[in-house]
């Protein structure tokens, strides 16, 4: 299985300002993605992290507003702009591993915006 | 369109099995999913079963896919106060892209 580290794991930020979270995988993993949990719900997919290119966002996210980083096949970064309240919420990281069947989390980073 | 739906509470007493049961529309999805999420943590993967399967048990866990009608359900065998959570369905559309359920909330009693 493959292991994956978030940080921060949680912050509060004030608004307007920018967050950068960081996503390590031990082992190289063809595909890495973020998700959005806002409280009380579920999970909703951010966009897919594409090492050497630009990350393909789902439909209601943008890339100014979420700039992700994939600069090689451990490491991703995703950005939280210009903050506003209604971003609070937690946002993981996830891989793929073995054959493409398991897809591991991270533990989250818990933002809360004031 | 892609849509997962299951309960959103459910209650047993420790020692009993507990069902969770879960519907979703897309008939691509390779492999389908049960994750937990405790309060504060990240997701775990509980297990997964492959599309083509009927079945899969794992220890006390045991997966059930109903492809025909596309209803998946996890059974936990003799739940514990440990087994208190959240747990979500997902399903793979694509890619190793999620598209999770609401999530289902068991409360084990003593």
């Amino acid at each position: 299985s493959a292991v994956i580290s978030q940080k921060p794991s949680r912050d509060i930020c004030q608004r307007g300002t920018s967050l950068t979270i960081q996503c390590q995988v031990d082992s190289q993993v063809t595909m890495m993605f973020w998700y959005r949990q806002q409280p009380g719900q579920s999970l909703t997919l951010i966009a897919t992290a594409n090492q050497g290119s630009e990350a393909t966002y789902e439909s209601g996210f943008v890339i100014d507003k979420f700039p992700i980083s994939r600069p090689n096949l451990t490491f991703s970064t995703l950005t939280v702009s210009n903050m506003s309240p209604e971003d609070s919420s937690i946002y993981l990281c996830s891989a793929e591993s073995g054959q493409g069947e398991k897809l591991f989390f991270g533990s989250g980073t818990q933002l809360s915006v004031l | 369109g892609e849509d997962v739906e299951q309960s959103l509470f459910l209650s047993v007493r420790e020692g009993d099995s507990s069902v969770i049961n879960c519907t979703y529309t897309d008939s691509s999805s390779t492999y389908l999913y049960w994750y937990k999420q405790e309060p504060g943590a990240g997701l775990q993967l509980l297990t997964y079963i492959f599309s083509n399967m009927d079945m899969k048990q794992d220890q006390r866990l045991t997966v059930l896919l109903n492809k025909k009608d596309k209803h998946l359900s996890l059974r936990i065998a003799d739940t514990q106060t440990g087994d208190s959570a959240i747990y979500f369905c997902a399903e793979s559309p694509q890619g190793g892209k999620l598209i999770f359920g609401q999530g289902t909330e068991l409360s084990v009693k003593p």
